[in-house]
């Protein structure tokens, strides 16, 4: 079975403070996406990266997608109380299958 | 509608009664998700469909759980002798598609089951 750990679990910080958010597995993944949820509402998707080593930039988030496609992490740089909400990251286990699978969700609070 | 639209939003049922949730996928969407959601966790990943047929229902916990999908659009996720355990809100998700491996999902806004 493959499982994607996501860390820290919560996180409150202060409007303008950086946080990172980790997404780790033991397992390969074709690709990782990252989606965030807010109350209320289904995920929504902010980013998919395919290649391992790769790295987005999404106005003030960054997703880096681990060399050997086991991991990846989301940076977010001067953080807003917009940003708040939930951060999922998820996988393909393959390029042979549309099966997604989801990490442990990892609950941001930013506070004005 | 424009997005994935699912039924009930809410449900209260009784320990034991059978329960069916629906989803409508967007239009053309071929792939279809069932995930279940608890206590606004991470996502666990039940079922999913391309077309009518499920390539993968690992995620199913027990055969008191099934789903079935037709006309390659609308699915139902069917819970038998529903178990307090089985609280939760299930998210449904629908996608294009087109591209090697799991593209783009698009979720509803879930069904949230509530077993007394």
């Amino acid at each position: 079975t493959q499982l994607l750990e996501q860390s820290p679990q919560f996180l409150s910080i202060q409007e303008g403070e950086n946080l990172t958010v980790y997404c780790n597995s033991s397992s390969v993944f074709s690709s990782l996406q990252w989606y965030r949820q807010e109350p209320g509402e289904g995920p929504v998707l902010l980013v998919t990266v395919v290649t391992g080593g790769e790295v987005k930039k999404l106005k003030r988030l960054t997703f880096q997608f681990g060399d050997a496609r086991k991991d990846s992490s989301l940076h977010i740089t001067a953080a807003q109380p917009g940003d708040t909400g939930l951060y999922l990251c998820a996988g393909g286990p393959s390029y042979n299958t549309d099966k997604l699978i989801f990490g442990t969700g990892t609950r941001l609070q930013v506070f004005p | 509608g424009a997005g994935v639209s699912q039924s009930p939003s809410n449900k209260v049922t009784e320990k034991g009664k059978d329960v069916e949730l629906r989803c409508d996928p967007i239009s053309g969407h071929t792939a279809l998700y069932w995930y279940r959601q608890s206590l606004g966790q991470g996502l666990e990943f039940l079922i999913y469909f391309q077309g009518n047929s499920a390539p993968d229902k690992s995620g199913l916990p027990s055969d008191r759980f099934s789903a079935e999908r037709t006309g390659g659009s609308v699915s139902t996720l069917t819970i038998q002798r529903t178990q307090q355990e089985d609280s939760a809100v299930y998210l449904c998700a629908s996608s294009l598609a087109i591209y090697e491996g799991p593209g783009e999902l698009f979720f509803g806004e879930g069904s949230r089951l509530t077993v007394l």
